[in-house]
C-alpha cells in the first residue's frame, strides 16, 4: 500500500530545543515536500525536494531545514523552534500527474 | 504569484446539492485540484481539472473555466459524512519547476439533518 509516514504525530516542546519531524515514503517517488497548515492561511509549502540531494525553498522556509540523503526520507528540522512555528505539518509525495495525492497523516507541533 | 479565494463556510441539508466556488489568479495555469479535509486529518484528493469543463466522479463533480479563473465543486446527495473542509488549489506554473500547490484557505461545509 502506498504510504507517506510521518513521526511524531503530536509533539509539545519548548522554544529553542531542536527537533526533527521524519517523513518516509514507500512509492519510490522523486519529489517530496513539506507544508504547514494554519487557520485562515491554508496549506503553505515550506521546502521541497526534486530528488536525492536536491532541495529548495518553498513559500515559508524561514526557521526550517531539510535534508534528502536518500530517496525515501525527507526529514524536517527545526534547529531553534519558536512559538510561531506551532502548526499542523504535512509531508507530501505526489505522483507525476496528480499531485500531491499522497499526504502523510500530519504532525501537530506545539512550541511553548 | 498565485491567489485563491473561496467562501469560508457553507451550510447545506442532507440529501441536497451544494456548490462550492473557487476563483483563482495565476501567472501560468497548470492544473486545479480539489481536496477534502476532515478536522485534524490529512487532505484527501477529490478531483483534478486542467481543461475547461466538467469532471464527474460519483457524487462529486468539478468544473473549470480557465478564461474566467473559476472553478466549482458540486456535491450531490449530501451525506452527514460530507461535513468537512474543501480545499481548492492550483499548481505552480510549469516554468517554475516547483510542482507546489497553492491552496485556498478552505470552505468549511456543515451538513445538517
Amino acid at each position: 500500500e502506498a504510504q507517506v509516514t510521518q513521526n511524531p504525530r503530536y509533539l509539545i516542546t519548548v522554544t529553542g530545543k531542536k527537533l526533527t519531524v521524519t517523513c518516509s515514503q514507500n512509492m519510490n517517488h522523486e519529489y517530496m515536500s513539506w507544508y504547514r497548515q494554519d487557520p485562515g492561511l491554508g496549506l503553505r509549502q515550506i521546502y521541497y525536494s526534486m530528488n536525492v540531494e536536491v532541495t529548495d525553498k518553498g513559500d515559508v522556509p524561514e526557521g526550517y531545514k531539510v535534508s534528502r540523503k536518500e530517496k525515501r526520507n525527507f526529514p524536517l528540522i527545526l534547529e531553534s523552534p519558536s512559538p510561531n512555528q506551532t502548526s499542523l505539518y504535512f509531508c507530501a509525495s505526489p505522483r507525476p500527474t496528480h499531485q500531491p495525492q499522497h499526504f502523510g497523516d500530519g504532525t501537530r507541533l506545539s512550541i511553548l | 504569484g498565485q491567489n485563491i479565494d473561496q467562501p469560508t463556510e457553507m451550510t447545506a441539508t442532507e440529501g441536497a446539492i451544494v456548490q462550492i466556488n473557487c476563483t483563482y489568479q495565476t501567472s501560468g495555469f497548470n492544473g486545479l485540484f480539489w481536496y477534502q479535509q476532515h478536522a485534524g486529518e490529512a487532505p484527501t484528493f477529490l478531483s483534478y481539472n486542467v481543461l475547461d469543463g466538467l469532471e464527474e466522479k460519483g457524487r462529486f463533480s468539478s468544473f473549470l473555466s480557465r478564461s474566467k479563473g473559476y472553478s466549482y465543486l458540486l456535491l450531490k446527495e449530501l451525506q452527514m459524512k460530507d461535513s468537512a473542509s474543501y480545499l481548492c488549489a492550483v499548481r505552480d506554473p510549469l516554468y517554475t519547476g516547483r510542482r507546489a500547490l497553492t491552496f485556498g484557505s478552505g470552505t468549511r461545509l456543515q451538513v445538517q439533518p
